[in-house]
């Protein structure tokens, strides 16, 4: 079984600034099989990111993903009020498809 | 417009059963996998099952593999779960989503949740 471990657990940073979030997968899974989520209190999560890299539909261009094999981050460039939210890595290699914990980017 | 709508959600006991429905539309679905995945109260996201579009292959998490089934009717464009022998934490909000790709790729779109709470 994949586990993804993300870090920060919660992440302080005020909007303008930069994020960087960290999710690690062990053991390695291809870049195609990694995604990544946001999560907005009381509503479903949201596709961001796919195949590591690749901006979902309606995704602004502030978000971004990088990272190959074991190491994957995603990136907000500047951040906007809206993008405080809890974010989800999650492989779909192979099941059980496995999500990581969560990191919580909240305000500062 | 892709839409996802569950229900059947709501409170039973413990050891009781519950089917959960997804109405899909907006696209082809018997050419799409489907996916259930839960979220217990203040707690992250937990893949439950999936089911491949022709509904002949389909796979479970141990922690419900053997009580749940996972259903579709092609037919009603609907997906199902049928849950029985129901434990407390199996309490969550339960949210049906598509894949990407056929059979392959990330969940694009979910459902808005229906809520499934075991408790005596």
């Amino acid at each position: 079984e994949f586990v993804l471990t993300q870090s920060p657990g919660t992440l302080s940073l005020s909007p303008g600034e930069r994020a960087t979030l960290s999710c690690r997968v062990s053991p390695s899974v291809s870049s195609s099989h990694l995604a990544w989520y946001q999560q907005k209190p009381g509503q479903a999560p949201r596709l961001l990111i796919y195949e590591a890299s690749s901006r979902a539909t309606g995704i602004p261009d502030r978000f971004s993903g990088s990272g190959s094999g074991t190491d994957f981050t995603l990136t907000i460039s500047s951040l906007e009020p809206e993008d405080f939210a809890v974010y989800y890595c999650q492989q779909h290699f192979n099941t059980p498809y496995t999500f990581g914990q969560g990191t919580k980017l909240e305000i500062k | 417009e892709v839409q996802l709508l569950e229900s059947g959600g709501g409170l039973v006991q413990p050891g009781g059963s519950l089917r959960l429905s997804c109405a899909a539309s907006g696209f082809t679905f018997s050419s799409y996998d489907m996916i259930w995945i839960r979220q217990a109260p203040g707690k992250g996201l937990q893949w439950v099952s999936i089911i491949s579009g022709s509904g002949g292959i389909s796979y479970y998490a141990d922690s419900v593999n053997g009580r749940f089934t996972i259903s579709r009717d092609n037919s009603k464009n609907t997906l199902y779960l049928q849950m029985s022998s129901l434990r407390a934490e199996d309490t969550a909000v339960y949210y049906c989503a598509k894949r990407r790709g056929y059979n392959y790729g990330a969940f694009e779109y979910w459902g808005q949740g229906t809520l499934v709470s075991v408790s005596s």
